[in-house]
């Protein structure tokens, strides 16, 4: 049981470059987020799944995208890098949502020059 | 809209010492819980305890343990007999049901250093 796992642990990207920042979970839960941590700060909600194929903006959505495919996977896209999308990036999953603990990932540290 | 502050951003302790983290939070809902999540260096985030708002017995987790004030909006950490182990970020955070989303709304988080 592998719990939240999350690819690549660090990525640099140039200004305007794109990418996917990947999460999986094999706990079989509905309920995935995606979370930024900026230095300092604590974690703001950019996106999240109540299951799959349903998703919604969280508190900071712009520049980003999400899709759910599989109850597993909850993959965040980012198009056209900006320096003000370094941070680090946490996804988690949740059984619930009534008290429920969230799961979190190792993270991934983006760094966009 | 529901706001989570922690008002102290650095804390340090000696080890075997007591130390108490703040929060205040701010809702005009009744019903709601409260958590508080650690981020040791490793950056890996860790439920450390929860507390239910309809509860009036406040939590605890073997050496940690909270002060729920809820007419005051007020929910600290204690964390007893420090150990080395426990530095870390700490993070308050807030989570509105009956939502069907499960959303947290954290605060600014509070460095703890403890001290040998």
């Amino acid at each position: 049981n592998a719990g939240v796992t999350q690819t690549p642990k660090f990525r640099i990207l140039k200004i305007g470059q794109s990418m996917t920042l990947q999460c999986a979970q094999d706990m079989n839960h509905n309920y995935m987020y995606w979370y930024r941590q900026d230095p300092g700060m604590g974690l703001k909600l950019i996106y999240y799944s109540v299951g799959a194929g349903i998703t919604d903006k969280g508190e900071v959505p712009n520049g980003y995208n999400v899709s759910r495919s599989t109850t597993e996977d909850f993959p965040l896209r980012l198009e056209l890098a900006a320096p003000s999308q370094t941070s680090v990036y946490f996804c988690a999953s949740s059984p619930g949502t009534i008290g429920h603990e969230q799961y979190f990932g190792p993270g991934t540290r983006l760094t966009v020059t | 809209a529901q706001t989570v502050t922690q008002s102290q951003p650095e804390m340090s302790v000696q080890e075997a010492e007591t130390v108490t983290l703040s929060c205040t939070y701010d809702t005009s809902e009744n019903n709601y819980y409260l958590f508080w999540y650690k981020q040791p260096p490793s950056r890996q985030m860790i439920l450390v305890i929860r507390q239910e708002a309809y509860k009036q017995q406040n939590a605890t987790e073997n050496r940690f343990s909270v002060n729920f004030q809820k007419a005051a909006k007020s929910f600290s950490l204690k964390i007893s007999d420090s150990q080395l182990g426990d530095t870390a970020m700490y993070f308050c955070a807030f989570m509105k049901p009956p939502s069907n989303t499960g959303k947290l709304i954290f605060g600014q988080g509070t460095t703890l250093q403890v001290k040998p």
